[in-house]
């Protein structure tokens, strides 16, 4: 059974990066079927797709943030990492990594999801 | 991006009753026969879990109870007989076109 676990700071600083890595178990990270992301998930916005990668190096970023982002993967690892810069108070939130069905370039649903992490951004 | 409203925002049920919520997208997600919907339960304190997509093919492991329904713009989850293990919140995200979006949830308590 698929396995994913989030792990990094629960406190940033303002200006300061988020870095986030979600480790795989149970299951291959690298197949064509899937792209590897992060949502996250505040009580005022919801759930929020940041953005997914395919092992292979595509990536896909929410509009909004793709300044800001950087998702990639790393197979001798079987884990995936999110970078966030620049945060705010507004990116105060839980964070779960999830494993994206993914075929040709289109991003499907989400089958099995992390924990998630609650990282807070304050000074 | 596509916009997804939920209704109601919270419900509650008797136990063993139907249970039916609604999600309306901004834009129609049907293409070539296939709706790209898909349904998840978020209990408190766990992540949200795939329940259906597609709008219609229910998950591995879901419940029959549990079933996705709808076409274009308008879509259902409906259980059928409400246990107490379903109290949650449930969300509906389109992945017709990125990004992929979520509704803002509807919450499923015991009358």
């Amino acid at each position: 059974q698929l396995r994913l676990q989030e792990s990094g700071p629960g406190l940033v600083k303002p200006s300061e990066t988020l870095s986030l890595t979600c480790s795989v178990s149970g299951g291959p990270i690298s197949s064509a079927n899937y792209c590897w992301g992060w949502i996250r998930q505040t009580p005022g916005k919801g759930l929020e797709w940041i953005g997914s990668s395919h092992y292979s190096g595509t990536t896909y970023y929410y509009p909004s943030l793709k300044s800001r982002v950087t998702i990639s993967v790393d197979t001798s690892k079987s884990q995936f990492s999110l970078r966030l810069r620049s945060v705010t108070g507004a990116d105060t939130a839980v964070y779960y990594c999830a494993r994206h069905v993914y075929s040709g370039h289109y991003l499907f649903h989400f089958d099995s999801w992390g924990p998630g992490t609650l990282v807070s951004v304050s000074s | 991006d596509i916009v997804m409203t939920q209704s109601p925002d919270s419900l509650a049920v008797s136990l063993g009753e139907r249970a039916t919520i609604k999600c309306k997208s901004s834009l129609s997600v049907l293409y070539d026969n296939k709706n790209y919907l898909a349904w998840y339960q978020q209990k408190p304190g766990q992540p949200p879990k795939l329940l259906i997509y597609w709008a219609s093919t229910r998950e591995s492991g879901v419940p029959d109870r549990f079933s996705g329904s709808g076409s274009g713009t308008d879509f259902t989850l409906t259980i059928s007989s409400l246990q107490a293990e379903d109290v949650a919140v449930y969300y509906c995200q389109q992945c017709y076109s990125a990004p992929p979006t979520f509704g803002q949830g509807t919450r499923l308590e015991i009358k």
